[in-house]
């Protein structure tokens, strides 16, 4: 298994607060994602990076920050949450671009009351 | 844009059937595509990566076909197992921006014992 970790797995907020999910790998790749999964949706790309300090948007990156400081790690921030966040956030990661696999991690379920 | 779609969106089969999962793409220039597995509250498994430049890829009971010219790519799975239920999706890297995945909504797969 690619190693690819997410924190935290499970978060209930309030409305109006700021979250941060993190996601870190093991595996040093330069590419990093992350997607939100909602029924009827499907997976639909938030941000990506494409080394450290390097991000651009995806198909819903209203409502979303990114920061990649290092290469492991990949944050992803809702400055003030609300009830159309709650989701399930997955973070992905890829060797290289177009060529290579991409493999994802275990989740992070988000609720917002 | 490309857009990607997969049929059937559910299928049930008893269990020891051969069957096959169908993916199309309404755009032929990619650089791959990729096929996962996602178990209920669990994150996607990367199946078979296939390149636009090959046929199929086999791993285990699993083989992959691509048609690049036709826009289609098939999952044949053998022996089906109970094991193997799960949701299915294929997701293309297109040339245009190949960083990025573009997914299909899944097909439901259930194996009856």
């Amino acid at each position: 298994d690619a190693g690819i970790t997410q924190s935290p797995r499970h978060k209930v907020t309030e409305t109006g607060t700021p979250v941060t999910l993190r996601c870190h790998q093991t595996e040093n790749h330069r590419y990093m994602y992350w997607y939100r999964q909602d029924p009827g949706h499907g997976l639909r790309l938030i941000h990506y990076s494409y080394g450290v300090k390097d991000t651009d948007k995806g198909e819903v990156s209203d409502g979303y920050s990114v920061s990649r400081s290092k290469t492991e790690d990949f944050l992803l921030t809702l400055e003030s949450a609300t009830s159309s966040q709650t989701s399930v956030y997955f973070c992905a990661i890829r060797e290289t671009g177009g060529l290579s696999e991409q493999y994802f991690g275990p989740g992070t379920r988000l609720t917002v009351t | 844009k490309q857009e990607v779609t997969q049929i059937p969106a559910a299928l049930s089969v008893p269990e020891g059937e051969n069957l096959v999962l169908n993916c199309s793409f309404t755009d032929s220039a990619i650089y791959n595509l990729q096929w996962f597995r996602q178990d209920p509250g669990k994150g996607l498994t990367s199946l078979l990566l296939i390149q636009s430049s090959q046929r199929e890829q086999t791993s285990g009971r699993l083989n992959a076909s691509l048609d690049k010219s036709s826009g289609r790519s098939t999952l044949y799975i053998a022996a089906s197992q109970p094991g193997d239920s799960a949701t299915y999706l294929c997701a293309v890297s297109p040339k245009e921006y190949g960083n990025k995945l573009v997914f299909g909504a899944g097909t439901i797969l259930r194996v009856k014992s």
